[in-house]
Order: C-alpha cells, then structure tokens, then sequence
C-alpha cells in the first residue's frame, strides 16, 4: 500500500537528449509528489514537486508529468546533460509528511 | 529553504559500539526525520523525531537499536547502537513539511557510517 514503484533502475542518454524517469503508486492518500537529485557522496536534493490537482509542472529543463487516475507520475529531463548524471529518486508524502521513496534510477548522460 | 548539518560526515566503527550522529538546522523547524540508505538503495524512514516527547519509530526500527533525542527545534540526534556490519548505511535527517517549509523536505548532506 506504502510502496512506490520506479522505473527504469539504470539509463543512459546521449547529451541532449529526453530522459524519462516513471514511478507508480497506489495509496491515494499520498497528496504530494516531489523527485530528488543526488550525487555520489550527496544528501537528497529536492529537484521539482507536484500536487495531484495538477497534471503537469515545469521548471526549466524539469518536467513532471502526472496522471492521477493511472496513480503513475513522471520525471522528464530535456536536453540531458552530462553534469545531470545522478540518482533521481521520486517519492510521495503521506499523512504525517512521511516520504515513500523510489527505488531509485542511475542517470547516465554521455557526451 | 534550511541548511542543514550532520556530524560526523563518515565514520568507521566496530562491531558492538555505538554512535551517536548530530543534525543541526539553521531555523526552527517542527518536524525532524531520519533516513537510512543502505549502499546502492532507497531511502528508509526511520523514525519522526519530535520536540518533547519521544521519537515515533517506523515498523521494522526500533527505540532500544536507533534511539532518538530532540532536545530543541533545531537539533537532534540518532545514535546506532550495538552496531553490526548490517548497520553499515548513510543516515540521513531531513526538515521540513506540514507549516514550517511548505511542503518540502531537505535533507542533510548524510553520515555514512562503515561497521567492521
């Protein structure tokens, strides 16, 4: 019920182009969909978040996705970069601000 | 947003020892939590750390293995107790969330913590 399902575990992307991170749940009481960023060595940083009343955000090269009735949401990165090369992981907030987490995607932007 | 430090940055310990690992905020925040993530892994909740009374554990974390301090709204502490290589992680605490940040949580830049 807590789990959040994330996918793919590893990507590559050729430098300037589209990476797409996915991630599904089923708890429909998760009100708050935020992606993180880290780097080896790195505490979690917070990259973009959505509210489930939107269906999609922008900020700069970040974009998510989310689709309430499929309780899926997705991470799309544009114009990948190599210094984007990290772990994204996304998460959902329950009651009590507790944060599921993704398992996780390697990002890989080669040049 | 809040700044956020763990000391110490990393640590190497034996097995049966325990260590106890600070995070400081720069601003007064309600609410506290500490992670774990195990090598290569997600991050685990352990437990909600609140401004006096006792930590609220996650199934699977206990008081007597992980016990919590909170003594004021900008500090708290994890200690890892009787440790085992099986301890071996970063331990992440975060803020934020409900009144204080919006809705987001930082967290600290992480404690990672070898057990021989």
């Amino acid at each position: 019920q807590q789990q959040v399902k994330q996918s793919p575990q590893s990507l590559i992307v050729q430098k300037g182009g589209i990476s797409i991170i996915n991630c599904a749940y089923e708890n429909t009481a998760f009100d708050y969909f935020p992606w993180y960023q880290q780097f080896p060595g790195k505490g979690p940083a917070l990259l973009i978040a959505i509210r489930p009343d939107v269906s999609e955000k922008k900020e700069g090269r970040f974009t998510i996705s989310f689709n309430k009735s499929a309780k899926q949401f997705s991470l799309h990165i544009m114009d990948s970069q190599p210094g984007d090369s990290a772990t994204y992981f996304c998460a959902a907030r329950a009651r009590g601000n507790k944060l599921t987490f993704g398992t996780g995607t390697q990002l890989k932007v080669e040049l | 947003s809040a700044v956020i430090s763990q000391k110490p940055s990393r640590d190497i310990c034996q097995r049966g020892t325990s260590l106890t690992i600070q995070c400081q905020v720069d601003s007064q925040v309600t609410m506290m939590f500490w992670y774990r993530q195990q090598p290569g892994q997600s991050l685990t909740l352990i437990a909600t750390a609140n401004q006096g009374s006792e930590a609220t554990y996650e199934s699977g974390f206990v008081i007597d293995k992980f016990p919590i301090s909170r003594p004021n709204l900008t500090f708290s502490t994890l200690t890892v107790s009787n440790m085992s290589p099986e301890d071996s992680s970063i331990y992440l605490c975060s803020v934020g969330g409900g009144t204080d940040l919006t809705d987001t949580q930082y967290f600290g830049p992480g404690t990672r913590l070898t057990v021989l």
